[in-house]
């Protein structure tokens, strides 16, 4: 088991710039979830996947953010023309049938 | 979703027994009592989950009394490396209608272990 791994770990970008993030869940997991945390705080939802399909979204995904997971497999979250708000760390977990999430290490932003 | 209330941070001694309370007053019938352990720079990782009454493993136990509109982590014999900020989420558990399990995740209790 080598647990969720996400890449990469630190990325730092300036404001108005895409960035991507790759999340790649515990094999077996076919649900993936999409966290986001700021500082002091605890993470907020962002997006879920059951499989390959998008089943829910928080209203904290602006059209800037979109996220796939083709072939249901590893995702991808990807934020358009950053903003320094946008700065934060960005966690992926997975689960199966059970409730546990597992979490990955998270991928810290910076927007300069 | 259940609204939380825990402790912003507690501070503990090697050895000594931790108790962290949370208050969840709106509690559904529906809803299970979850916790989870977060180190700095990592995501946070499940300790252990209740419905009523008492659970224990290897790391926690968590007591819930009869009105569950409380709960109380606690931890055996800390050590150092058990200072963590402690999370206290209400939702769905197993086979809830929503088919998954969205956490909701307030500010946490940090706790400090100290020598």
């Amino acid at each position: 088991d080598t647990g969720v791994s996400q890449d990469p770990r630190h990325k730092i970008t300036k404001r108005g710039q895409n960035v991507t993030f790759r999340c790649d869940p515990i094999s077996e997991h076919n649900r993936l979830y999409w966290y986001r945390q700021t500082l002091g705080q605890g993470p907020e939802f962002l997006t879920y996947f059951q499989n390959e399909a998008q089943l829910e979204k928080s209203r904290l995904l602006s059209d800037r953010f979109s996220a796939e997971r083709p072939k249901g497999s590893f995702s991808t979250l990807e934020i358009q023309r950053t903003e320094q708000g946008d700065s934060a760390m960005y966690l992926c977990a997975s689960s199966s049938q059970s409730f546990e999430q597992y979490f990955g290490p998270g991928t810290r932003l910076t927007v300069t | 979703l259940a609204k939380t209330t825990q402790p912003i941070s507690m501070d503990s001694y090697e050895g000594q027994e931790v108790n962290i309370t949370c208050s969840h007053n709106n509690i559904a019938t529906n809803d299970y009592i979850t916790w989870y352990q977060q180190f700095p720079s990592q995501g946070p990782r499940f300790i252990i989950q209740g419905y009523k009454t008492k659970v224990t493993n290897e790391v926690a136990s968590l007591f819930i009394p009869a009105d569950r509109k409380s709960s109380t982590l606690s931890l055996p014999r800390v050590s150092l490396s058990d200072t963590a900020v402690y999370y206290c989420l209400v939702g769905d558990g197993p086979g809830g209608n929503t088919g998954f399990q969205k956490l909701v995740f307030g500010t946490g209790t940090r706790l400090l272990v100290s020598p």
